[in-house]
């Protein structure tokens, strides 16, 4: 069970915008950076923010990230049939002294 | 290009150990660290370590330790990890991914996963 949770599932349709939050702790998400990342069907996960807000290169304007006290959340706004996969936050615990993901979004596009 | 490449599909029976290579390409393996994460089937990601290809040094998470070993060989440019006392619930596809940026987990290049599968 991850320390880090995030709502099983979201869905929007074409040009919808879409948040996915995050909901953390005091030793993570709190004091630590939050890092995006999207998994699409059969591949690896992809970096899709890092440091809370920043996008890597390539990455769509479309997506943005947001973090405030001990919670975080990521928006699609623009929502495209390729943005359908599963979305995962992760943070550094220094509790647990690790670095945790979050428990997944899968975001559909109807 | 960057690319990391790792070894083939594995299975094992219960109580045995698995060795899985990350083969990295287009870079200077002891330029950035190297992350090892799982994906059990269906289920979400799960950071399992880190280690540091210039000098070896290694972070396991606290589910791993005692049964978790990342080694790197430079001359091969190939980091390996070693998962020992296997049991069903070990049963994931393993990604190395390379990161970016030391101290952020920003993992920006990954290998394509390495299936692990243990049953008797």
């Amino acid at each position: 069970q991850s320390v880090l949770t995030q709502p099983p599932s979201a869905s929007g349709a074409p040009g919808q915008r879409v948040t996915i939050s995050c909901s953390g702790s005091s030793s993570n998400i709190g004091s630590n950076i939050v890092n995006w990342y999207q998994q699409l069907p059969g591949m690896a996960p992809k970096v899709l923010m890092y440091s809370n807000d920043q996008r890597p290169s390539g990455v769509p304007d479309r997506f943005s990230g947001s973090k405030s006290g001990t919670s975080a959340s990521l928006a699609i706004s623009g929502l495209q049939s390729e943005d359908e996969a599963d979305y995962y936050c992760a943070a550094w615990d220094d509790s647990l002294i690790g670095y945790v993901f979050g428990t997944g979004t899968k975001v559909t596009v109807l | 290009q960057v690319q990391l490449v790792q070894s083939g599909a594995e299975v094992r029976e219960p109580g045995a150990s698995v060795k899985i290579s990350c083969k990295a390409f287009g870079y200077t393996l002891t330029d950035y660290y190297l992350e090892w994460v799982r994906q059990a089937p269906g289920q979400g990601l799960e950071w399992m370590g880190i280690i540091n290809p210039s000098g070896g040094s290694t972070s396991y998470a606290q589910n791993f330790q005692g049964r978790l070993t990342m080694t790197t060989d430079t001359s091969t440019n190939t980091v390996h990890m070693e998962l020992s006392s296997l049991r069903s619930e070990d049963t994931a596809v393993y990604y190395c991914a390379r990161s970016l940026i030391s101290g952020w987990h920003v993992m920006d290049y990954w290998g394509q996963g390495a299936l692990v599968s243990v049953s008797s």
